[in-house]
């Protein structure tokens, strides 16, 4: 019984490349966050996704980077053209269709390095 | 702008009695509060939650406490356990914001045995 998945966990990246971090949803999940901690501080909301949809990307910086969540396969966050300032844990979190509660799950994070 | 916020960045418990987690928030829109437990290099790890329509939410040893005149919730664990030791999240929701959690930023709780 996988919990949520992220893949790879650690990714090192130069500057000018681009990132691009994987996250599996729960089963029976079809609704996949994705935050970002940078070190010593809290979470910070990126993008809320459904399948083909993306549902709120207010977290997101406007330029370089990008989610999705196709029909078929995992949550792709990508980063282009990374700086040393993207250095970061990255969170995809999923949960059931919103009831009463909000719980989210969260995966083990991918911790991406840009040297 | 802070919206939710943890003033103690760390806090220090003997083994056995009770750790107080605090956290103030200032959107009088958020209506569902969730506390989560993280290890490091583990992702948060859901602990309990409350509705801003209850102002206590009671799961074994953690209890929630809500004071929403205050804007204020705090975490208890009762008896704390050296295994207790890690940060501890705050985070909060607000209906028809796509249910993003809005996060503090964290109290690193120390049980000593």
């Amino acid at each position: 019984n996988a919990g949520v998945m992220q893949n790879p966990r650690h990714l090192v990246r130069r500057r000018g490349q681009e990132a691009r971090l994987r996250c599996s949803p729960m089963k029976g999940h079809s609704h996949v966050y994705w935050y970002r901690q940078l070190p010593e501080e809290g979470l910070k909301f990126m993008v809320y996704l459904q399948k083909e949809n993306i549902i709120d990307e207010s977290g997101m910086p406007k330029e370089r980077f990008s989610a999705e969540f196709p029909k078929e396969g995992p949550s792709i966050l990508r980063i282009q053209q990374v700086v040393r300032g993207d250095s970061a844990a990255y969170f995809c979190a999923s949960s059931p269709p919103p009831t009463t509660g909000n719980e989210q799950y969260f995966g083990p994070g991918t911790r991406l390095t840009v040297t | 702008d802070q919206q939710v916020k943890q003033n103690s960045p760390s806090l220090s418990v003997q083994e056995g009695r009770i750790s107080i987690l605090n956290c103030d928030y200032t959107n009088s829109m958020f209506d569902y509060f969730l506390w989560y437990k993280k290890y490091p290099a583990e992702g948060p790890t859901f602990l309990i939650s409350i509705s801003s329509i209850k102002d206590k939410n009671e799961d074994g040893r953690f209890t929630v406490f809500l004071n929403k005149s205050a804007k204020h919730l705090s975490l208890h664990i009762v008896p704390s356990q050296p295994g207790d030791s890690a940060v501890y999240f705050c985070a909060a929701s607000r209906p028809f914001a796509g249910n993003m959690l809005t996060f503090g930023g964290g109290t690193r709780l120390m049980v000593k045995p």
